[in-house]
């Protein structure tokens, strides 16, 4: 079974309005980190929050880790158009574990 | 820097062949790991190499083998592609086991 799992699988908004998508996870972690996918590209890297963070920034992200949840989420503030694409979290049990993703769509 | 590339592609294979995919990387690093990615099942760990000689199984490991000679390569070999070898591959690599995953840009293989 998935170690990260996103939720939800598809969200669709509006250009301007904020995207947040969740991650929950199973087992203890080291870390999470989350990585955007471009249609038909590969994955990159967006932000890592170790388990001893609660929250971190990266321009416009901002990802909160509550390890007593076991939850993560991802908030893309002021969305545009290029945020469009898939998001994954990714967890460390003991391998480096992938969601299935949540599908972001900006529209115009 | 190059970063991770992945050769070839795209790929059609029958089934029963066998092929190589390549991937690079010149960033010097130890860790280098082997994704499919298949629609609505997220990526999955195939193998993984934490140096030049080592290499250690993932999730879905059957029907792949790969070496590790140097630091930059880390091929995987289709022993004898099946259809449920049909997917996207994606090479990674990282300074430290299961940090920031640099990504290539995928091989995509259909096999009929």
């Amino acid at each position: 079974s998935q170690q990260g799992e996103e939720d939800p699988q598809a969200l669709s908004i509006q250009e301007g309005e904020n995207a947040t998508m969740n991650c929950s996870y199973k087992t203890s972690i080291n870390n999470l980190q989350w990585y955007r996918q471009n249609s038909g590209r590969g994955l990159v890297h967006l932000i890592l929050i170790r388990s001893n963070e609660r929250e971190k920034h990266s321009g416009r992200l901002r990802v909160t880790l509550d390890t007593s949840k076991k939850s993560s989420s991802l908030l893309i503030t002021a969305s545009r158009a290029a945020d469009t694409a898939s998001y994954f979290c990714a967890t460390d049990a003991r391998r480096l574990v992938f969601g299935q993703g949540t599908r972001l769509t900006i529209n115009p | 820097n190059a970063g991770v590339t992945q050769t070839p592609k795209f790929q059609v294979l029958k089934t029963g062949q066998s092929m190589t995919l390549q991937c690079a990387q010149d960033m010097n690093h130890e860790y280098m790991s082997w994704y499919r990615q298949d629609p609505g099942m997220g990526l999955r760990l195939i193998h993984y190499s934490v140096g030049a000689g080592i290499t250690d199984q993932g999730e879905v490991p059957n029907g792949y083998n790969v070496s590790r000679s140097t630091t930059e390569d880390f091929p995987l070999r289709l022993l004898s592609a099946a259809p449920s070898q049909t997917s996207v591959y994606f090479c990674a690599s990282s300074l430290w086991l299961w940090e920031t995953q640099y990504f290539g840009p995928g091989t995509r293989l259909l096999v009929l």
